[in-house]
């Protein structure tokens, strides 16, 4: 089981740029959140997705779009790249019916210059 | 609403010693409680939860934690600090389900461990 995968694992854009991360769910899982890390900070919940539609979102702007596919991977697109969406991005996954545990990726660390 | 509030930023210890890190939450409605580890460049890997049952709950690595409802606690210990325990840690909230934030982790702003020979 090769767990959740994120790509790419590093990424420098410049401002007003826009960017897509990836997101491969964990065998068996069927939602997907996405969070953003800033340095030194805890995880922010960007937004959820279930059966391919946006079920919950947070405190973050329209600049931040996602979407889930028919075999429950997921982008997240950042638009209008601003120096302070340099963060880790982290995906995790879990399966609805057993949500207590979420597994987490990596992460891809976005830089904007 | 959620919130979760951990105590120390940094914390130090000497190989060996007891290990405690603080976390004070804040939810409406009956929470279910985490604690992920974080190891520099690397994602969250989960140490333990608890969603009902036993409040003392164990976890990986010799890790375990107590919820306290009264005191709206879910602090973190371990016996013997290992070198390898080095990282960051963060405490986190999501409400049982039915909740409004269905699945959404309220994380805090974690504590950073150091371990000294």
């Amino acid at each position: 089981d090769a767990g959740v995968t994120q790509s790419p694992t590093h990424l420098i854009k410049t401002r007003g740029q826009q960017v897509t991360l990836r997101c491969s769910p964990k065998s068996g899982h069927d939602t997907v959140s996405w969070y953003q890390q800033a340095l030194g900070q805890g995880p922010q919940f960007i937004f959820q997705y279930y059966e391919e539609e946006e079920r919950q979102r947070g405190n973050f702007p329209d600049r931040f779009s996602g979407h889930q596919f028919p075999n429950y991977s997921s982008e997240l697109n950042v638009n209008a790249l601003l120096l302070g969406d340099s963060a880790l991005y982290l995906c995790a996954s879990w399966h609805r019916g057993e949500q207590e545990t979420q597994y987490f990726g990596p992460g891809t660390r976005l830089l904007v210059l | 609403a959620q919130s979760v509030t951990q105590l120390g930023s940094h914390v130090s210890v000497s190989e060996g010693a007891l290990v405690l890190l603080r976390c004070n939450y804040s939810s409406s409605v009956p929470p279910y409680l985490f604690w992920y580890v974080q190891y520099p460049n690397q994602g969250l890997q989960l140490l333990l939860k608890y969603t009902t049952g036993a409040t003392l709950v164990k976890g990986i690595n010799g890790f375990e934690a107590e919820f306290k409802k009264s005191e709206t606690s879910f602090h973190l210990t371990k016996p013997s600090a290992h070198m390898s325990d080095a990282a960051e840690y963060f405490c986190a909230v999501r409400t049982a389900v039915g909740g409004t934030s269905y699945g959404k982790l309220t994380f805090g702003q974690g504590t950073i461990l150091t371990v000294h020979p």
